[in-house]
């Protein structure tokens, strides 16, 4: 594998259900994100996690809970999600080079989530 | 903070032809810039990005932007299309500034071709 994986690639989900979308990146990479895209709006930033320690949330209702057990993987746990909640979920990976410049970010190929 | 505008929502132009898809930012410092692609089930490929020196950067796929800093536009051009290229294209702008790591996605081109 190569990149950016991310499973599963597709996911259909009740309100009521507990699931996880796993991110895995093979590039060596110190620092991982994850995106949200619904139709019509632009990529909203979710969560940032360099050198496995979280430094972003994005005001990020708690029905979505991030885990970053090395810096090779990442996870979204889901649990009591809304329909609006249905979206393209994209995790990317980048280099951190120095404190406060922006990297280069490379992205999997999502997973879309439908939530019933 | 900054903000990204690609103002055409969609664009069609025939095989062969030229392409240049419109990105303008705000952000108070020097930006970082990228042009990223989405072909359809996807995610983002990076097509090229501006950090600093030239102003005219290349990229892959046969593909360039020019960073213009007095008209606050990192436009994407290509001299002629290919089937291949439709898709959607995303433009993006990073901070240089200390603190502020986020990439600020515009809400995408989505680019047709006609044979």
């Amino acid at each position: 594998e190569t990149g950016v994986t991310q499973t599963p690639r597709h996911l259909v989900m009740g309100m009521t259900n507990k699931k996880s979308l796993k991110c895995e990146q093979h590039l060596g990479h110190n620092a991982m994100y994850w995106y949200k895209q619904s139709a019509k709006k632009p990529l909203e930033l979710m969560f940032v996690y360099s050198l496995e320690e979280r430094v972003e949330n994005n005001s990020v209702p708690s029905r979505f809970s991030p885990e970053c057990p090395n810096s090779s993987h990442l996870f979204l746990h889901l649990h009591t999600l809304q329909p609006e909640d249905s979206a393209l979920y994209l995790c990317a990976s980048s280099q951190r080079q120095t404190p406060g410049s922006t990297d280069t970010q490379y992205f999997g190929p999502g997973t879309r989530l439908t939530v019933l | 903070a900054q903000s990204v505008t690609q103002p055409d929502i969609h664009i069609t132009v025939s095989e062969g032809a030229s392409l240049e898809l419109r990105c303008n930012y705000s952000y108070g410092a020097t930006p970082y810039l990228f042009w990223y692609v989405q072909s359809p089930g996807q995610g983002l490929q990076l097509l090229l990005k501006y950090f600093s020196g030239d102003t005219l950067v290349q990229g892959i796929k046969g593909f360039e932007a020019e960073f213009k800093r007095s008209q606050s536009s990192f436009n994407l051009r290509k001299p002629s299309v290919h089937w291949s290229d439709a898709a959607e294209y995303f433009c993006a702008v990073g901070a240089s500034n200390f603190g502020n790591e986020k990439l600020t996605f515009g809400t995408g081109t989505r680019l047709t071709i006609i044979p």
